[in-house]
């Protein structure tokens, strides 16, 4: 069926180092993926999203990476900061499926000052 | 830009009672969809609209939830009666024109069954 998976659900990185996310899927015919961060007590707040005729894209201080032979898409986070600390998903979907998201369980990022 | 705007942000109710949650979508955008989050689960969805037309709600359970969204615009979803797992935060997105767009997310409300 279809799942969208973490691979991690915890990462503790120190302060300024880069931090790297990982997110498998199991539905080859997904075309469209977003990475949100949720902290405490709020929705999730769109990252940056990838189509499947890509496998980078990146913004500011973040790179998502897709690589479709595995299934596998990954959040780089450069530079991590405290207030990257949160719980981060994954989520995937399909022009057909009309915007009807999977998210995965998520990965809690915790950031030492 | 205002986000998406969802009330109230706390509820309590006792099992069997009915509760309802208010959703205003960005302004312009003609999808929205209510999402069921469990703790420490991501998002599950519940029903999306196109306009105040139903897409999908495949995952809604239709002998105690209901959702409207009359004029297009903003929306309700209702729940009656409660079961203990229905404690969850219902969140609400609205995207620009649904398909392979990002979806904006409300803070949700958060609801607790005793």
């Amino acid at each position: 069926g279809e799942s969208v998976g973490l691979h991690l659900p915890t990462l503790s990185v120190q302060e300024g180092d880069n931090s790297i996310i990982n997110c498998a899927y199991s539905n080859s015919a997904s075309d469209y993926f977003i990475w949100y961060k949720q902290e405490s007590g709020k929705g999730p707040q769109f990252i940056i999203d990838i189509r499947s005729n890509m496998d980078k894209r990146q913004g500011q201080r973040v790179t998502v990476l897709l690589n479709k032979t595995v299934k596998h898409l990954s959040l780089q986070i450069a530079a991590t900061q405290p207030g990257d600390s949160a719980v981060y998903f994954c989520a995937e979907t399909n022009y057909n499926q009309g915007g009807k998201l999977i998210f995965g369980q998520g990965t809690e990022l915790s950031v030492k000052p | 830009e205002a986000g998406v705007a969802q009330s109230p942000r706390y509820k309590i109710i006792e099992k069997r009672q009915s509760v309802a949650f208010w959703c205003n979508p960005i302004s312009g955008h003609a999808t929205l969809y209510w999402y069921q989050q469990i703790l420490g689960q991501g998002p599950k969805l519940l029903i999306q609209f196109q306009n105040n037309g139903v897409v999908d709600d495949s995952q809604l359970p239709k002998d105690r939830f209901s959702a409207e969204r009359l004029k297009g615009v903003d929306s309700t979803l209702k729940i009656q009666p409660a079961k203990l797992e229905d404690s969850a935060v219902y969140l609400c997105a609205s995207s620009f024109q649904g398909g392979n767009q990002p979806q904006h997310f409300g803070d949700g409300t958060r609801l607790s069954i005793l």
